[in-house]
């Protein structure tokens, strides 16, 4: 276990289906972000989160709704989504905004949309 | 554009080989380079890179960082089957929360 702990850690959901997405990190970081890693790209940023509040959100369609009610807490919630979106979503944390110490991962979240 | 290229996207080699991989780059505002291990799903932090021609080490691992040509170059000695991963490349701007990843070298040995 990296410290960051995502949940589930399989999801096959229907495309009128709503579910979400769990991270928690017991590391006392301060910065959480969520990263969508399809086959043969690279990792995509979504969303970042500093001390509870959003930061960055990179052009990511409104079916992605993240929520972060702690420093710890981050949420991805999910509806309506396309085939398209299947992957694995990744979490992380760092210890500050710019990551000074580099990210810890969590073990992600296969994501398959049917 | 910002971007970081990674070569070769895999790369099969047998136990006790040296391999080396690359990262390029092409990113404004750059702070450092990033380098993570990805074995079935959680990327694991290796190094971070800031300031050029200083080598940093960890075991068989070892990394090294060019701002001049932008890039940088991950070598392990004396490969192991537990080398196989692949070997993600990312950097970070200046700008906020920005960092950059390439798509992974994946590297594969073989006993």
């Amino acid at each position: 276990e990296t410290g960051v702990t995502q949940t589930p850690r399989h999801l096959v959901m229907g495309m009128t289906n709503k579910k979400s997405l769990k991270c928690e990190q017991h590391l006392g970081h301060n910065a959480m972000y969520w990263y969508k890693q399809s086959a043969k790209k690279p990792l995509e940023l979504m969303f970042v989160y500093n001390f509870k509040e959003q930061t960055e959100n990179n052009s990511v369609p409104s079916r992605f709704s993240p929520e972060c009610p702690n420093s710890s807490h981050l949420f991805l919630h999910l509806h309506t989504l396309q085939p398209e979106d299947s992957a694995l979503y990744l979490c992380a944390s760092s210890q500050g905004p710019q990551g000074n110490y580099g990210y810890t991962f969590g073990s992600g979240t296969r994501l398959t949309v049917v | 554009e910002d971007k970081v290229v990674q070569s070769p996207l895999s790369l099969v080699v047998h136990e006790g080989d040296t391999v080396t991989l690359n990262c390029s780059y092409e990113v404004t505002n750059f702070r450092s380079l990033l380098w993570y291990k990805q074995e079935k799903k959680a990327p694991t932090f290796l190094f971070m890179l800031t300031s050029s021609g200083i080598e940093k080490k960890s075991g068989r691992l070892s990394s090294i960082l060019d701002k001049k040509e932008l890039f940088s170059i991950l070598n392990i000695t004396a490969t192991q089957t537990g080398d196989s991963a692949v070997y993600l490349c990312a950097v970070e701007k200046n700008t906020g929360n920005q960092f950059y990843f390439g798509t992974g070298t994946s590297l594969t040995v073989i006993p």
